[in-house]
This record gives C-alpha cells, structure tokens and sequence, in this order.
C-alpha cells in the first residue's frame, strides 16, 4: 500500500491567493482528518470526516478555511485568501475505523509558505 | 475539549543515557496513543494503551497508562542516535467528539 499521499509537498504562496491541498486517504480507511502543525500551537486538528461527512469541523480556524471529501478517496483543504499566519505544515491522516480508537496513519504533510 | 499536557517540552541526553516523558490529562481517557515525529517527517504511530495500568514494552520503549487512566509515560533504555525526534501522545477529544487531541510533544536531542 502507498500510505497516505499528500500533494504538493511544498507550496510557497502570495497573501490573498487560494491554496489547495489534497489528500488520498489508505484504501479502506473511512476516517481522514486534517492537521495544521506550527511551532507554537503544535499538533491541531482541523477537521475530520467519516464514511466523506464532516463530523467535526469545530477545529477550523476561521471561513477561509474549508474542506471537502467529495469521495472515499480523496479530499481537500482550501484557503482563501491565505495569510502569512497560515504557514505551517498541514498534515492528512486516516485509519480504518473510530478515530480515538484506531492507528491514525498520516501522510508526508504539505509544507505551506504564505509570504 | 480535552486537554492533553506533555512534559518536557524538551530534553538533551547524552547518547546511552535514559529518557522519560510524561503525559497528563485533566480527565479520564478511554486509551491514549503514543506517536513519534522524526525531523522533517510525519508522525509515526508507536502504541496504543486502554487497560488502566497496563505496560507494554518494545524493545527499548516502556510505555505506561496510570491506574487512574489520567497520565501516560514513555521510557527509553540507553538511547541511540535513532532515538532524536519529537515523542507526542494523543487521547480522545471527548466531549461527544470523536478525534485525537494530541500533546505539544518532547523533543528528544540526543548528544553523541
């Protein structure tokens, strides 16, 4: 199996411009979440679909921020218009059943630079 | 939501030397899972504990849930330089919710 793939790896962007990061969960995994990594606030979680339904979104920091899983393979995060504060590195990670309950396997993450 | 405490936030050892980090919530957690983060990399999945005093052990890590199931530790024997990266640990938001709430992490720095 190839994990979870996450694209682009590194994405340097302008303030005001959209950014879309994309994610393909494990095969089988009816859970994705969508981290946010930075220095200081450390590991959060943003958002969390199960069987392609948000769950629990209450992680999302503001509108700008949204996310979709239109299918069982595949999900977006968007931002727009991005800001300098959004630099970070956003991680994907599925399991295969009850999020609290299961490994969570996290992909390579995207490494997002708003200048 | 849950919140999950983690301490240090840091720790330098010399390499053979042991290395501990605590977790700590301010609730009672069903589980608590145990994850490692290289540097540039993703965090891994280490173990998973549920049982209240429960230790497991992997080779060199020793992984203990509290009898109160409100903290967690991690050991490691005499760390290698493979050890160096940062050590989360992670429980159940709660509150209805159904994801992880991670802690901020140890960074281990491991001195040859």
């Amino acid at each position: 199996d190839a994990g979870v793939i996450q694209s682009p790896r590194h994405e340097v962007t302008e303030m005001g411009q959209e950014v879309t990061l994309r994610c393909k969960p494990i095969s089988g995994h009816n859970s994705l979440f969508w981290y946010r990594q930075t220095m200081m606030r450390g590991l959060e979680l943003l958002i969390y679909f199960n069987n392609n339904v948000p769950i629990d979104d209450s992680g999302m920091p503001e509108d700008r921020f949204s996310a979709k899983m239109p299918n069982a393979s595949f999900s977006t995060l968007k931002i727009q218009p991005s800001e300098p504060r959004d630099s970070a590195v956003y991680f994907c990670a599925s399991t295969p059943g009850l999020a609290y309950y299961n490994e969570q396997f996290f992909g390579p993450g995207t490494r997002l630079t708003v200048l | 939501g849950q919140q999950v405490m983690q301490i240090p936030q840091y720790q330098h050892v010399q390499e053979g030397e042991d290395f501990t980090t605590y977790c700590n919530s301010s609730t009672t957690l069903s589980n608590i899972q145990w994850y490692k983060q290289r540097p540039g990399g993703h965090p891994v999945f280490l173990i998973q504990l549920v049982k209240s005093g429960e230790v497991k052990k992997q080779k060199r890590l020793t992984f203990q849930f509290g009898e109160a199931k409100k903290n967690s530790s991690l050991h490691i024997t005499a760390t290698q330089t493979t050890d160096v990266g940062t050590y989360f640990c992670a429980g159940p938001e709660g509150g209805g919710a159904d994801g992880l709430t991670f802690g901020k992490g140890t960074h281990l720095i491991i001195q040859p």
